[in-house]
């Protein structure tokens, strides 16, 4: 009974190539987010939504579109992937923003 | 949002206290401090927030001077698995709040 799950968990793929991550939340929370951790460790928000509604847009590139069928689940889609691209998303869901829970992360690596 | 400053690297014993400290000398008023940990390859964990007054739970104590410049978190009892890197974040709680990480303390509990 995972909480906050992400698939897949690893993704390798070629530069150039479309992708998306899925995530799902179990825990009636109505707010959920998109961050990227890069190699150096930073840890930096995307998105979020609230009730399927985009609530944060930090400056990401065009490339990348979240979705939110309804409010357990976000999924990202990347187009055409770079090699900066390269890093572990995580997604979180909260009822109150500051206390989030994170899934388990989707590792991803273009080639 | 308030920024924050931790020590990038600290070391406990076993079974000893750990006492992490954060500097937020530029929080606002209705700015919370938050506390999260993230676990190697592990998704952040959050750990326990306060306003002004101290804050216990089964996972930590927060202790927030009382100017709110400053806050210490403390595990009491370290364990090996409570190596992490620890962040100290400070946020509001409007919808469209976010958690910004920084670089955080990475803790080291030693036998």
């Amino acid at each position: 009974d995972t909480a906050v799950s992400q698939t897949p968990k690893y993704l390798v793929t070629q530069m150039g190539n479309d992708k998306s991550i899925k995530c799902e939340q179990n825990l009636g929370h109505d707010t959920m987010y998109w961050y990227k951790q890069d190699s150096k460790k930073f840890l930096k928000i995307m998105f979020s939504y609230n009730n399927k509604e985009l609530i944060i847009n930090e400056t990401v590139p065009n490339r990348f579109s979240p979705k939110s069928p309804d409010k357990a689940h976000l999924n990202l889609h990347i187009n055409s992937l770079e090699l900066g691209d390269s890093a572990v998303y995580f997604c979180a869901s909260s009822q109150e923003p500051g206390t989030q829970y994170f899934g388990p992360g989707t590792r991803l690596l273009v080639l | 949002d308030a920024k924050t400053t931790q020590p990038p690297s600290m070391d406990c014993a076993e079974g000893r206290a750990a006492n992490l400290p954060c500097n937020h000398s530029t929080i606002s008023g209705n700015e919370y401090v938050y506390w999260y940990r993230q676990i190697h390859s592990q998704g952040p964990q959050y750990i326990i927030h306060g306003l002004k007054n101290n804050e216990t739970n089964e996972m930590a104590s927060l202790i927030i001077t009382e100017d709110r410049k400053s806050s210490t978190l403390i595990l009491p009892h370290a364990t090996l698995r409570d190596t992490a890197v620890y962040y100290c974040i400070v946020s509001g709680t409007g919808t469209a709040s976010k958690l910004t990480f920084g670089t955080g303390t990475r803790l080291q509990v030693t036998l």
